[in-house]
């Protein structure tokens, strides 16, 4: 079983619709998680952090997490056609991984005009 | 100036062949890190240091080595590269307070023939 798994996708929603991406993680010692967005051709950028249970919102994105179930989770409202990218999970281990950040393979979102 | 630098861009080389990426840091941070991203398969943790005299394997290092030259300098270097390293190598940092918020520099795109 992977550290951290996330459905590969691709993803493809209409513009205006929520996307959903979803992680599982499996170390139950892990703490924090978070969300990052690559477009294309660049290098991921961090767009959420997530250390309770419950929600977190931003803007148009909610994290959701979900420890006893060990499930995080990122919705996007109203999406736009920018918003199409890969999004990768990633969580930060517990002590016993050193505090390494591990990440999942990602989700593509394409969202169509 | 970009806040992590990473030389060369893209890379072209044989099998056998010794090469060395750099990165360099303007943050502060004290660790560094150096990923490998796959197609499919996310961002997979090569090496990290958290400080000059720290250096720590991570998910796959077998094959590879890192120098930590000074707090703003971490080389991956392949010592004998082989086709199945083509991939995209990215460095980043982190401060000691917020581990998981990865500054990640622009990747290198390295191809091994």
């Amino acid at each position: 079983q992977k550290e951290v798994e996330q459905n590969s996708g691709p993803l493809s929603v209409p513009e205006g619709a929520i996307a959903s991406l979803n992680c599982t993680y499996s170390d139950r010692g892990s703490q924090s998680f978070f969300w990052y967005r690559q477009y294309s051709g660049k290098s991921p950028e961090l767009i959420m952090s997530i250390y309770s249970n419950g929600d977190k919102e931003d803007g148009r994105f909610t994290a959701q997490l979900n420890k006893a179930s060990q499930y995080v989770s990122l919705l996007i409202r109203d999406s736009q056609p920018s918003d199409s990218a890969t999004y990768l999970c990633a969580v930060k281990g517990g002590d016993n991984q050193g505090g390494k950040l591990i990440f999942g393979q990602g989700t593509e979102l394409s969202v169509k005009p | 100036d970009a806040d992590v630098t990473q030389t060369p861009r893209n890379r072209i080389t044989k099998t056998g062949k010794r090469i060395m990426l750099e990165c360099s840091q303007t943050k502060g941070h004290d660790r560094m890190y150096w990923y490998r991203q796959d197609p499919g398969l996310g961002l997979r943790l090569i090496y990290y240091s958290f400080d000059v005299k720290d250096i720590n394997k991570g998910e796959i290092s077998d094959g590879y080595s890192v120098s930590r030259q000074a707090q703003a300098k971490f080389s991956l270097s392949l010592e004998s590269a082989i086709p199945n390293q083509t991939a995209l190598y990215f460095c980043a940092t982190s401060d000691p307070v917020h581990l998981g918020v990865l500054t990640f520099g622009a990747g290198s795109r390295l191809t091994v023939l």
